[in-house]
């Protein structure tokens, strides 16, 4: 069955980075391209960016651009997501997804989700 | 970037009633349209996809319709389990926008 595991909750201090990971299981993992999605404490979700695992391409969303880094391991099966500059709005449920369904784009598998605090 | 805009941002319903919620989308993106569930705590749950694909092992009274910038998504016969927060997000360009949501409570 299709799982995707993501790492421990992390306590951050402004300024700092964070490495979220996510460990894909129960299907080709290079054939299938993995979204990062966050929501901050009772908001809605914000799409973050993407990375093809395989061909190690990415693209992330403006606001994030040059403090986001997309990364994977195909020999564990492990897609990663660095943050840097971390500030108190980064405070977040951080989501790694796949994409099921190439040419809709729709997320069909999703991870249970990390919870990042970012407070001095 | 295209904006995604949901309504109503909640509504209160009751066990059995038909449920609508709309998005729009600031330009046409054609069919590239999915919605997704999610309850408290939980990561949210593809239900739609392409506007009006239903998911597999997603229930029949969830249906999508629409294209274009006008979308809908119905329940035709609200269950409890149903009662969550429903999210439109849009696939046709970067980046994947979504709205803002749209909580349906009990009444």
């Amino acid at each position: 069955q299709v799982q995707l595991v993501q790492s421990g909750a992390e306590v951050k201090k402004p300024g700092a980075s964070m490495k979220l990971s996510c460990k894909a299981s129960g299907y080709t993992f290079t054939s299938y391209y993995i979204h990062w999605v966050r929501q901050a404490p009772g908001q809605g979700l914000e799409w973050m960016g993407v990375i093809n695992p395989g061909g190690d391409t990415t693209s992330s969303a403006q606001r994030f651009q040059g403090r986001v880094t997309m990364t994977r391991d195909t020999s564990t099966s492990t897609v990663y997501m660095e943050l840097s500059s971390l500030r108190s709005e980064d405070t977040a449920v951080y989501y790694c997804a796949r994409v099921g369904k190439f040419l809709t784009g729709s997320l069909d598998f999703w991870g249970q989700g990390t919870l990042v605090s970012v407070s001095s | 970037d295209i904006q995604m805009t949901q309504s109503p941002s909640s509504l209160s319903a009751s066990v059995g009633d038909r449920v609508t919620i709309a998005c729009r989308a600031s330009q046409s993106i054609s069919n590239f349209l999915n919605w997704y569930q999610q309850r408290p705590g939980k990561a949210p749950k593809l239900l739609i996809y392409a506007a009006s694909s239903l998911q597999s092992g997603v229930p029949s009274r969830f249906s999508g319709s629409g294209s274009g910038t006008d979308f809908t998504l119905t329940i035709s016969s609200l269950q409890p389990e149903d009662f969550a927060t429903y999210y439109c997000q849009q696939t046709y360009s970067t980046p994947r926008t979504f709205g803002q949501g749209s909580k349906v409570e009990i009444k």
